[in-house]
């Protein structure tokens, strides 16, 4: 089955303890993102990726880290996470690029920092 | 201003109503353009893409109007299933990695 896994799906944790949520996809998609969404807001992106060793800031970068070694994962990291950065995250893949091809998403994870 | 924008309602409508929907944008080289659904905090999913010449799959019409910088979502005969919220994407042309989402538009269909 076509998918998009992302890892924990549920954290609570407490400031300062670097943290890495993963994020793995089986479609052979070149294009990876990972966006965050809060209350009433639509999701705004962090960081995209459009192949190996290619990575981008978005709209909301500051605080995270992503890699992408693999074509196939794409971790988001918070070296040292703050109450601000409690969000639900949601990576996403395809094929082409987001300019002509829809994005598929994980099932998201909900991240609390106490 | 915000580079896309939609109505947040609520739309409340009964069972078999017409609803529509806009999202403005103000990228004018804004390329592509997408609706997704999302429900109740779960993942985005793919509704319909927007094209030029406008599109129509089923109960939903999508429309672009690039004079005016916005895309519209037309649900005929709506059902109970189609309450959820209604996120417009716009992409620039000259980054396949960007990708915006308005903040999205929530509709409740009621009996």
């Amino acid at each position: 089955e076509a998918q998009v896994t992302q890892n924990p799906r549920y954290l609570i944790t407490v400031t300062g303890k670097k943290l890495t949520v993963t994020c793995s996809q089986n479609m052979n998609h070149e294009y990876m993102s990972w966006y965050r969404q809060d209350p009433g807001l639509g999701l705004r992106q962090i960081y995209y990726s459009m192949n190996v060793e290619v990575t981008d800031k978005g709209d909301v970068p500051e605080g995270y880290k992503v890699s992408r070694k693999e074509k196939r994962n794409f971790p988001l990291i918070l070296e040292s996470p703050s109450p601000n950065q409690t969000s639900l995250y949601f990576c996403a893949s395809s094929s082409q690029g987001f300019l002509n091809q829809p994005q598929h998403f994980g099932d998201g994870t909900r991240l609390s920092i106490l | 201003r915000k580079e896309v924008e939609q109505d947040p309602g609520p739309f409340n409508v009964p069972e078999g109503a017409t609803v529509a929907f806009n999202c403005t944008y103000s990228n004018s080289a804004s390329q592509s353009f997408f609706w997704y659904r999302q429900d109740c905090r779960k993942e985005p999913k793919l509704l319909m893409s927007v094209y030029s010449s406008g599109n129509e799959d089923g109960r939903f019409t999508a429309q672009l109007n690039r004079a005016s910088q916005y895309i519209s979502l037309l649900i005929r005969d709506s059902k109970l299933s189609d309450s959820a919220t209604y996120l417009c994407v716009v992409n620039p042309n000259t980054n396949a990695g960007k990708s915006t989402f308005g903040d999205g538009t929530t509709l409740t269909v009621k009996p």
